[in-house]
C-alpha cells in the first residue's frame, strides 16, 4: 500500500525567502503525485501533480516540484515566498490507474513571517 | 461555476442522533470521496464512489454510510454519531481517468457531544 511522510509538521519563513517542503512516498510503482494547499478555513487546492516525464513540473503560484525515483522524493519549492503563501500543504500520492486511491500525507503548515 | 458544495457548513450534534452530509458537484465527474481531517493525521479517505450505484470503503469507513443514487449527489450519512466522530469532512470528485485532479469542498465541521 502506498504512503506519504512529510517530515516537517512547521515551517516558519521570512517574506522573500526561498522554500523547500519535503515528502517522501512509498508506493511499488511509479506513481501519481500531487501537491494540495489548504488555506484557512478553505477547501484544498491543488498546486501541481507529477504522472510521468519531464521530472520538474511547475504550478500554480509560482511553485514547483521535483521528482526524484532514486529518493522517493517530491519536494515542493518555490524561490520567493508571499505572506498569501502561509497555509497548510499536503503532499498526496495514487495509485495506478485512476485516483480511487488517493493518500495524503499528514500536511506541512506553512507561517510566513513579515 | 464548476464547483463542489457540501451541506452543512457547521453542524453541532448530540451523540446517536441520526445526520446526512450532502454533497453534490457539477461538474458530471463519475468519482466522488470522502476524507475526515484531523489534526496530525492529514486526511483520510472515508468510502468513495466511482459511478453510481458503485461505492467502496476506503481506510475509515466504520461508523459511516454512503449512496451514490445519482451522478451528482453523494451524502455521507452517521446513522448514529459518536464524539470519535468530531472532525472536518471534505467531499471531492474527479474525472475516471489516470491521476485526474480532485476537486475539494469546501468542508463540513461536525462537533459531536
Amino acid at each position: 500500500a502506498q504512503s506519504v511522510t512529510q517530515p516537517d509538521i512547521h515551517i516558519t519563513v521570512s517574506e522573500g525567502a526561498s522554500l523547500e517542503l519535503r515528502c517522501n512516498y512509498s508506493y511499488g510503482a511509479t506513481p501519481y503525485l500531487f501537491w494540495y494547499v489548504q488555506s484557512p478555513g478553505q477547501g484544498l487546492q491543488l498546486l501541481l501533480k507529477y504522472f510521468s516525464g519531464d521530472t520538474l513540473v511547475q504550478g500554480i503560484k509560482g511553485f514547483e516540484a521535483e521528482f526524484k525515483r532514486s529518493q522517493s522524493s517530491f519536494n515542493l519549492r518555490k524561490p520567493s515566498v508571499h505572506w498569501s503563501d502561509a497555509a497548510e500543504y499536503f503532499c498526496a500520492v495514487g495509485a495506478q490507474g485512476g485516483s480511487e486511491k488517493l493518500v495524503f500525507g499528514k500536511g506541512t503548515k506553512l507561517t510566513v513571517n513579515p | 461555476e464548476a464547483q463542489v458544495t457540501q451541506n452543512p457548513r457547521y453542524l453541532i450534534t448530540v451523540t446517536g442522533k441520526k445526520l446526512t452530509v450532502t454533497c453534490s458537484q457539477n461538474m458530471n465527474h463519475e468519482y466522488m470521496s470522502w476524507y475526515r481531517q484531523d489534526p496530525g493525521l492529514g486526511l483520510r479517505q472515508i468510502y468513495y464512489s466511482m459511478n453510481v450505484e458503485v461505492t467502496d470503503k476506503g481506510d475509515v469507513p466504520e461508523g459511516y454510510k454512503v449512496s451514490r443514487k445519482e451522478k451528482r449527489n453523494f451524502p455521507l450519512i452517521l446513522e448514529s454519531p459518536s464524539p470519535n466522530q468530531t472532525s472536518l469532512y471534505f467531499c471531492a470528485s474527479s474525472q475516471w481517468d489516470r491521476g485526474s485532479e480532485q476537486y475539494f469542498g469546501p468542508g463540513t465541521r461536525l462537533t459531536v457531544t
